[in-house]
């Protein structure tokens, strides 16, 4: 059974500092795998998707980077605001799995202070 | 629409009730996917569609869940006899190809109560 795992689960970082969230996934056989970021009560943005061929993907100040073979992932954000606050979420959709439902880890909080 | 819709942003109900919630997906996506969120933890599947036919319903927690989607655009979420394990945020997510290995678009989510 893929598990994914995120650490930490808590991150507090002063604002202007980069952001290193990580994700794990137990199952190397991805077809992709997305970051999402959850604002409180709220639902799911996605922020980007990064197939299994790519080793990376980037948006404005996110980078994702991939490493399917070692089961890793990792978003940075550069030069964080206090508008990050936010919980982000990792998720991978399985090859095997044939309608591509993402399995999601439990997902890092972060607070940027001012 | 110009994104996921779900209806009630948030139901609180008494134990035993029955509840319904509903998933307006994008226009057009013919892929539409149920997630529940307990506090704290990632979303969790529960149910696929694909345009009106349930292909996968193996994430529902008991036969006290039904999902259903009959002409291939909104869905709805019944959860029958509700129990107190039932409070979550429940998530409707859409993506437009076939199987879902494209985006996925998601809707604010319904936050149930049962008390």
């Amino acid at each position: 059974k893929q598990e994914v795992t995120q650490i930490p689960a808590a991150l507090s970082v002063p604002e202007g500092e980069n952001l290193v969230l990580n994700c794990s996934f137990t199952d190397s056989a991805i077809y992709n795998l997305q970051w999402f970021r959850q604002d409180p009560g709220k639902g799911l943005t996605s922020l980007l998707l990064i197939q299994s061929s790519q080793r990376e993907q980037t948006s404005g100040r996110l980078n994702a980077s991939l490493d399917k073979s070692s089961g890793r992932s990792t978003l940075y954000i550069a030069a964080s605001q206090p508008g990050d606050s936010a919980t982000y979420l990792c998720a991978v959709r399985l090859t095997t799995d044939s309608w591509g439902k993402l399995q999601f880890g439990a997902g890092t909080q972060v607070v940027v202070t001012p | 629409g110009a994104g996921v819709s779900q209806s009630p942003r948030y139901k609180v109900a008494k134990r035993g009730q029955d509840v319904a919630l509903r998933c307006d997906p994008i226009s057009g996506h013919v892929s539409l996917f149920w997630y529940q969120q307990a506090l704290g933890q990632g979303p969790e599947f529960l149910t696929y569609f694909q345009n009106e036919a349930q292909l996968d319903k193996s994430g529902l927690p008991s036969d006290r869940f039904f999902a259903e989607r009959p002409e291939g655009s909104v869905s709805t979420l019944k959860i029958q006899r509700t129990q107190q394990e039932d409070s979550a945020v429940y998530l409707c997510a859409s993506t437009p190809s076939r199987a879902g290995y494209t985006e996925a678009f998601f809707g604010q989510g319904t936050r149930l109560t049962v008390v």
